[in-house]
């Protein structure tokens, strides 16, 4: 059965550097996402992406956090200078489609520990 | 806005049955998801019902819509040790592109 996945599992960084988190989407979909869940919180969305450009984003989407498509297969997401409070799992989705018969499939998620 | 709420922790015994509750607010929500979680995986979709249903049964699980009420419910018949995870209640809302609302999460653990 296709999956989505994503790269690392677990990425540990120092406060204020720039990370990356993969993401390699259900192959013939075409709408995909972000999500994240801080410890003990909700899962909360952050971002949809959909024909090389954000459909929608939460208000948590600041101006440090991007997101790209820069091939056929992966979608990503940058987070330019990282806080304290960005330490969350990160999941990735994607969906055929986007209406709401639409099923997002999600990945196993990237824990991101900022120190 | 969206909210999704549901209680922190369930247990139960193996083989008994488990009923997980969730409420919502957004009325124009068109699908209502049951996602599972086990340690260290990514969020799995177990079953979905869309609004206009009341209930929907797939081999273990039962899903009731009180649409009035705005609760959904997720039965877990003759629960083993494997389900044994975090269940979210989740809805998508129809008035944009499919952003999924989550509940916290109910751990349920079941007692061997």
């Amino acid at each position: 059965e296709p999956e989505v996945t994503q790269t690392p599992s677990h990425q540990v960084t120092q406060m204020g550097q720039e990370v990356i988190l993969r993401c390699v989407p259900i192959s013939n979909h075409l709408y995909f996402y972000w999500y994240r869940q801080i410890l003990g919180q909700k899962v909360e969305f952050l971002v949809s992406f959909y024909n090389n450009e954000i459909s929608e984003k939460s208000e948590i989407f600041d101006d440090q956090f991007s997101v790209e498509r820069p091939d056929g297969s992966n979608f990503t997401l940058k987070i330019r200078s990282t806080k304290l409070e960005d330490s969350a799992m990160y999941f990735c989705a994607s969906s055929e489609g986007q209406s709401s018969t639409d099923t997002q499939y999600f990945g196993p998620g990237t824990r991101l520990t900022v120190l | 806005g969206e909210d999704v709420e549901q209680s922190l922790f369930l247990s139960v015994r193996e083989g008994d049955s488990s009923v997980i509750n969730c409420t919502y607010t957004d009325s124009s929500s068109t699908y209502l998801y049951w996602y599972k979680q086990e340690p260290g995986a990514g969020l799995q979709l177990l079953t979905y019902i869309f609004s206009n249903m009341d209930m929907k049964q797939d081999q273990r699980l039962t899903v009731l819509l009180n649409k009035k009420d705005k609760h959904l419910s997720l039965r877990i018949a003759d629960t083993q040790t494997g389900d044994s995870a975090i269940y979210f209640c989740a809805e998508a809302y129809s008035g944009g592109y499919q952003k999924v609302t989550f509940g916290i999460g109910t751990k349920l653990q079941v007692i061997p």
